[in-house]
């Protein structure tokens, strides 16, 4: 059974810029997680979506945000990208929000 | 809010010797605490999920125990290639938005 996928793997962008990262679950999972990864504050909730509905939210500015689509496929968009964005962006899929969460590689976004 | 504390934050082994990494957490309803073990550049590994104070599980030469307080990741006789961030959560609220830990990096020395 495949892993989790993120693309792409590394980013390089300016500040100003957006970005958008993908994320496809295990098949059959239906909620996907985002999560920041720096290494000052460790690993940070983004927000969690369920059948294309964001369910649960984090701590992050509105810049941050995210969508699902109908194959449970999820994209993350950061818009006006600061240099405090630099981060490994993880997503985690389960099948219910009940069960372990799998993660993906992460993408590695520099900001400069 | 939901918190989790690692111990240590950095713990160098030498091959063979067998040590304990802590997790205290402050939940207001455990649902499950989670180990996770991250190598460089690469995303966390699910290890294991423990429920119930008293549980006990076991891979390898890791095994998990958990308390109503905290959660410790027993690693015996470890290898080299054992070597890596161990993370411990929690999962919070209606839904599994995991609030983990800062994690504490293992190396195991030759």
């Amino acid at each position: 059974k495949a892993g989790v996928t993120q693309t792409p793997r590394y980013l390089i962008k300016t500040r100003g810029q957006q970005v958008t990262l993908s994320c496809s679950p295990i098949s059959g999972h239906r909620s996907v997680s985002w999560y920041q990864q720096t290494p000052g504050q460790g690993l940070q909730f983004l927000f969690e979506y369920f059948s294309e509905t964001q369910r649960n939210k984090g701590n992050f500015p509105g810049r941050f945000s995210g969508r699902q689509f109908s194959n449970s496929r999820s994209e993350m968009n950061v818009s006006t990208l600061e240099l405090g964005d630099s981060a490994l962006y993880l997503c985690a899929s389960t099948r219910t929000s009940r069960e372990t969460q799998y993660f993906g590689p992460g993408t590695r976004l520099l900001v400069l | 809010e939901d918190q989790v504390t690692q111990s240590p934050e950095a713990l160098r082994l030498q091959e063979g010797e067998s040590s304990s990494l802590n997790c205290s957490y402050t939940v207001s309803g455990l649902r499950g605490l989670f180990w996770y073990r991250q190598d460089p550049g690469k995303g966390p590994e699910f290890l294991f999920t423990l429920y119930s104070a008293g549980e006990e599980k076991e891979k390898e030469r890791l095994k998990a125990t958990l308390t109503k307080k905290e959660s410790f990741l027993h690693i015996t006789a470890p290898k080299p290639e054992d070597s890596a961030t161990y993370l411990c959560a929690v999962p919070g609220g209606s839904n599994y938005k995991l609030t983990f830990g800062k994690g504490t990096l293992l190396t195991v020395n030759p």
